[in-house]
């Protein structure tokens, strides 16, 4: 089954700063690759999310970039904000649409963001 | 729209004694999920519904079983609970992970003592 890694386990940044959080994945036919915020006490939430048709994707201060060959997809945060401060999952998958089952995300240990004034 | 919820929020269970896990979703979604999180771990899949009247194992189902009940619900079950499934539990569903991703239901914290 799939393997996804993720690092580092805990990230502190200054506010403003940049933060880059990185996954990588075994098996190759994964296809789907979704990114979720976890704040303390509360569910998982989607960010963003990418497929492997395309490279890179952009959503205001937060993106996320794939490299199918290396098969690793990092997550990117410019400009962070206290507000950012959270457990980041990556997960990834391989779409229902081609398999005709469910899509079983499996999911990376999570990285503790802490934004610091 | 209530999304996906769950109870109870919280539980305390005993060694051996049993209990379920209920899950509801209103966004006719055809697949749910069960997740458990650990401290360190992240989100492991139990079992997992691709479509009403079908279950699946995931990566951790030994100690749990699961129904769903119709196209909205589903249940998980511990017959016997062990220390060692004190978790967080997460129910999920979604129409297929990449269409939309998933979307989770708050959690429910059970200790087993």
């Amino acid at each position: 089954g799939e393997n996804v890694e993720q690092h580092p386990s805990t990230l502190s940044v200054q506010e403003g700063d940049s933060a880059v959080i990185k996954c990588t994945y075994s098996d190759s036919a994964s296809n789907y690759f979704p990114w979720y915020k976890q704040e303390l006490g509360k569910r998982p939430q989607l960010i963003i999310d990418i497929r492997s048709n395309v490279g890179e994707k952009k959503d205001q201060r937060i993106a996320v970039t794939l490299n199918k060959t290396a098969k690793h997809f990092s997550l990117h945060i410019t400009e962070t904000q206290p507000e950012d401060s959270a457990v980041y999952f990556c997960a990834a998958s391989l779409s229902a649409l081609n398999t005709g089952t469910a899509s079983k995300l499996t999911f990376g240990t999570g990285t503790r963001l802490q934004v610091t004034l | 729209n209530a999304g996906v919820t769950q109870t109870p929020k919280f539980q305390v269970l005993k060694t051996g004694q049993s209990m379920t896990l209920q899950c509801a979703q209103d966004m006719n979604h055809n697949s749910m999920y069960w997740y458990r999180q650990d401290p360190g771990m992240g989100l492991r899949l139990i079992y997992y519904s691709a479509s009403e009247g079908t279950t699946d194992k995931g990566e951790v189902p030994n100690g749990y079983n699961v129904s769903r009940l119709n196209k909205r619900e589903f249940s998980l079950r511990l017959e016997s609970a062990a220390p060692s499934q004190t978790s967080v539990y997460f129910c999920a569903s979604s129409e297929g992970a990449d269409l939309g991703g998933y979307t989770f239901g708050s959690g429910t914290r059970l200790t087993v003592v």
